[in-house]
């Protein structure tokens, strides 16, 4: 199965501050990757699919890149509702696989 | 607009099975793929296995444990999970499938499940 490492698994921020959290792929995927946003207790929302296309909806200041390994997702302005845990899942192979979250708190 | 909606919440003790129902609403039920996905608390999601028409695919992390039907009468999917073990707590989401690949572009609410004696 591919694995996928994010970093940081933590981290705190201001609202306005630029925020990146990336994911590793343990094997080339292209750019068959996706981005979901999860508030507690809640379901998790996509944001991007394809490394870098945003989903319907989702504000413009979310930005995915990367493929083949390196993945990145990146918050030009934190705004008080992003705050939130955040996972990418590649959808290369079966069987579909998550990274770890990276949990977005407030400074 | 796209509805996915779960059953409630369930408690079942170590051994036993349960069955929990996806329904779905505004969209073509049989032009698109059901997943399920569950996650325990604190963890990263889980991806279980998926059901399109009389088509399903199952994660081998549940040998043999797992069965997803589904009632297109109904538009609904149905989800079986037997022999159920304290690990097995978790919430479980199903999702439906991007058109063209394996993303989910929509998540139902999610149904709790507590395996306890």
């Amino acid at each position: 199965a591919i694995q996928l490492t994010q970093s940081p698994s933590s981290l705190s921020a201001s609202v306005g501050d630029r925020v990146t959290i990336t994911c590793r792929a343990s094997q080339g995927i292209r750019s068959t990757l996706a981005w979901y946003q999860q508030k507690t207790g809640k379901a998790p929302q996509l944001l991007i699919y394809d490394a870098s296309t945003l989903e319907g909806g989702v504000p413009s200041r979310f930005s995915g890149s990367g493929s083949g390994t390196d993945f990145a997702l990146t918050i030009s302005s934190l705004q008080p509702e992003d705050f939130a845990t955040y996972y990418c899942q590649q959808f290369n192979s079966y069987p579909l696989t998550f990274g770890g979250g990276t949990k977005v708190e407030i400074k | 607009q796209v509805q996915l909606v779960q059953s409630g919440a369930e408690v079942r003790e170590p051994g036993a099975s349960v069955t929990l129902s996806c329904k779905a609403s505004g969209y073509t039920f049989t032009a698109y793929t059901i997943q399920w996905v569950r996650q325990a608390p604190g963890q990263r999601p889980e991806w279980m296995g998926w059901i399109k028409g009389r088509y399903t695919q199952y994660s081998q992390n549940f040998q043999g444990r797992l069965t997803i039907t589904g009632d297109t009468s109904a538009d609904t999917v149905y989800m079986e999970l037997s022999s159920l073990r304290s690990e097995d707590t978790a919430v479980y989401y199903c999702a439906r499938e991007d058109s063209t690949r394996a993303f989910f572009d929509y998540w139902g609410q999610g149904t709790f499940i507590t395996v306890s004696s």
